[in-house]
């Protein structure tokens, strides 16, 4: 089975850095997604992690340690539109399965 | 066009009412997937398709009842449903099984 865990709730200012991490204990891996999701619209992809370590995309940054089965999701410069929900996902054999959510507030 | 289009976007139906639920993809993609998606939970799968056919349906009500047409098109069947199906109901594709997931907008789905 999956089992993958997050934060439900994270706080930041606007301008600052914030952290997301995600853990999970899966009986497959074949890599890990980050997506993005605001209210009442659809999730959209942010990262994907396969191998240990980090993939830096623009404001966006993600890390992976499989050994660790431990993810996160790093943010910096923080503006207002990042006010989301963020949804680590575990890639197994057939599909991917996901976490709750972890719901950011940036405020000014 | 956008990639993954469903209508209705909201739905609003009682526990006797039939309706349909329609995800069309313009992506190319082989695989399409039907999520759920409730409050304080995680996105729930409940069908996935590849290549038309079904490869995995997670102990999903036969209340709900899922057709893929062709590779392009997925429908979810409603019949009889209970007010806790009420959640977003978002379509995917992807072009393997599984990769990166394209969703739709979803379905608001209300049922009184």
């Amino acid at each position: 089975g999956q089992n993958i865990d997050q934060p439900t709730e994270m706080t930041a200012t606007e301008g600052a850095i914030v952290q997301i991490n995600c853990t999970y204990q899966t009986s497959g891996f074949n890599g890990l997604f980050w997506y993005q999701q605001h209210a009442g619209e659809a999730p959209t992809f942010l990262s994907y992690n396969v191998l240990d370590g980090l993939e830096e995309k623009g404001r966006f940054s993600s890390f992976l340690s499989r050994s660790k089965g431990y993810s996160y999701l790093l943010l910096k410069e923080l503006q207002m539109k990042d006010s989301a929900s963020y949804l680590c996902a575990v890639r197994g054999y057939s599909t991917l399965t996901f976490g709750k959510g972890t719901m950011l507030l940036v405020s000014p | 066009e956008t990639g993954v289009t469903q209508t209705p976007r909201h739905l609003v139906m009682g526990m006797t009412n039939k309706k349909s639920l329609k995800c069309e993809q313009h992506l190319g993609h082989n695989a399409m997937y039907w999520y759920k998606q409730s409050a304080k939970k995680p996105l729930e799968l409940m069908f996935v398709y590849s290549l038309e056919e079904r490869v995995e349906n997670n102990s999903v009500p036969s209340r709900f009842s899922p057709e893929c047409p062709n590779s392009s098109h997925l429908f979810l069947h409603l019949h009889t449903l209970q007010p806790e199906d009420s959640a977003l109901y978002l379509c995917a594709s992807t072009q393997e099984l599984p990769g990166e997931l394209f969703f739709g907008e979803g379905s608001r789905l209300t049922v009184l």
